[in-house]
């Protein structure tokens, strides 16, 4: 399996209260990615990161921020969580050193409830 | 934009039967597809991907998936499915040059005894 850790794994907060998921990964792949999964929409991507410092939007960015100082780890950081972020949040990494390939090797899911 | 279209939320099969999830893409330029599963409480994995090579895909687990061009598609198949076969599978699609995927919105497949 790959070596890719999320913490915490489950969290319980008060809406309006400042969240940070941890994502951390042994591989050294360059790309990291936070998804959101929910009923109905499958996973829908947050932020991804393409090395370093470099990072990206995605789909439903509205809300979340993220950092990557260093390779390993890439943050998620929810200013001000509301309801509507409850949600399974997942960790992916891939490419290796080099190329965007398409496999993502997930991590095992943060739960947050968000009240 | 990319986009996937999973028909079919839930499908329900009898232990040995057929397997048939359906996907269809939408694309600008020819785009690299995935089938994900995930198991209960995991994160998913990769089951099989489609790169422009054999139009034909083998995966893990007795799966394939044959891509379609003039029908936008990309089913997912099994000839005899297994009760261990129950999970939620995701298709994926990503563009070339893209760094991201794209991932459809699920079918939960059921094994019935």
């Amino acid at each position: 399996d790959a070596g890719i850790t999320q913490s915490p794994r489950h969290k319980v907060t008060e809406t309006g209260t400042p969240v940070t998921l941890r994502c951390h990964q042994t591989e050294n792949h360059r790309y990291m990615y936070w998804y959101r999964q929910d009923p109905g929409h499958g996973l829908r991507l947050i932020h991804y990161s393409y090395g370093v410092k470099d990072t990206d939007k995605g789909e439903v960015s509205d809300g979340y921020s993220v950092s990557r100082s260093k390779t390993e780890d890439f943050l998620l950081t929810l200013e001000s969580a509301t309801s509507s972020q409850t949600s399974v949040y997942f960790c992916a990494i891939s490419g290796g050193t080099g190329v965007f390939t398409g496999e993502l090797f997930f991590g095992e899911g943060s739960r947050l409830t968000v009240l | 934009a990319q986009s996937v279209t999973q028909l079919g939320s839930h499908v329900s099969v009898s232990e040995g039967a057929l397997v048939l999830l359906r996907c269809n893409y939408s694309s600008s330029v020819p785009p690299y597809l995935f089938w994900y599963v995930q198991y209960p409480n995991q994160g998913l994995q990769l089951l099989l991907k489609y790169t422009s090579a054999a139009t034909l895909v083998k995966g893990i687990n007795g799966f394939e998936a044959e891509f379609k061009k003039s029908e936008t598609s990309f089913h997912l198949t099994k000839p005899s499915a297994h009760m261990s076969d129950a999970a939620e599978y995701f298709c994926a699609v990503s563009e070339k040059g893209a760094q991201k995927l794209v991932f459809g919105q699920g079918t939960r497949l059921t094994i019935n005894p």
